[in-house]
């Protein structure tokens, strides 16, 4: 069974631009999560999608968003990248059938560098 | 406000020597703590999880121990080996969440 997939692994961006990550789920699995990870803030929760719809979203300001298709894969947007944006950018998925402490296995991640 | 506290920061162990991670949480909504796995350039990858039903889950080398009342788990690797050598982050997530609140790591350095 392949796992979580992200694309692009890596990427460079300038400030002021806009950045779109792809992620593809565990075949199956429902629910997928995204996660920022810097040495300073450590690993933080973005949102979560379930059935193409956000079921949570964490303190992130609005220049991040995400989305889910039918075929569960998900799309996260980051506008107007700042320097500090620049982090390793996990998708996490899980069967997610119930809204409640899922076994979620996460992607190897982007790494996006802001200059 | 971190939610779930993770010690030590760093860790050096021998080779066949016991690792033990510590982590702490307040939120007593939390009913899932896995313990994840990470090395250089890899995402994050689960070790083994526990509920709050039990005091103690074994998989192999590793042992997560559970204390309910004052609200602390532990991971303890046996017979550490260098390959165990990675950042090991804790977790928690809580009834009606599907998000994860990850302690801030511990590198774990097993010298042979």
């Amino acid at each position: 069974k392949a796992g979580v997939t992200q694309t692009p692994r890596y990427l460079i961006k300038t400030r002021g631009q806009q950045v779109t990550l792809s992620c593809s789920p565990i075949s199956g699995h429902r629910s997928v999560s995204w996660y920022q990870q810097t040495p300073g803030q450590g690993l933080q929760f973005l949102f979560e999608y379930f059935s193409e719809t956000q079921r949570n979203k964490g303190n992130f300001p609005g220049r991040f968003s995400g989305r889910q298709f039918s075929n569960s894969r998900s799309e996260m947007n980051v506008s107007t990248l700042e320097l500090g944006d620049s982090a390793l950018y996990l998708c996490a998925s899980s069967p997610g059938q119930t809204y409640s402490g899922n076994t979620i296995y996460f992607g190897e991640g982007s790494w996006l560098t802001v200059v | 406000q971190q939610q779930v506290k993770q010690s030590p920061q760093s860790l050096i162990v021998q080779k066949g020597g016991i690792s033990i991670i510590n982590c702490a949480y307040e939120n007593t909504a939390f009913d899932y703590f896995p313990w994840y796995q990470q090395f250089p350039g890899k995402g994050p990858a689960l070790l083994i999880a526990i509920r709050p039903d039990v005091s103690e889950k074994k998989e192999g080398r590793f042992t997560i121990s559970f204390n309910k009342s004052a609200k602390q788990f532990s991971l303890h690797i046996m017979d550490s080996q260098p390959g165990d050598s990675a950042t090991y982050f804790c977790a928690a997530s809580g009834t009606g969440a599907n998000n994860l609140f990850f302690g801030t790591g511990t590198r774990l350095t097993v010298i042979p």
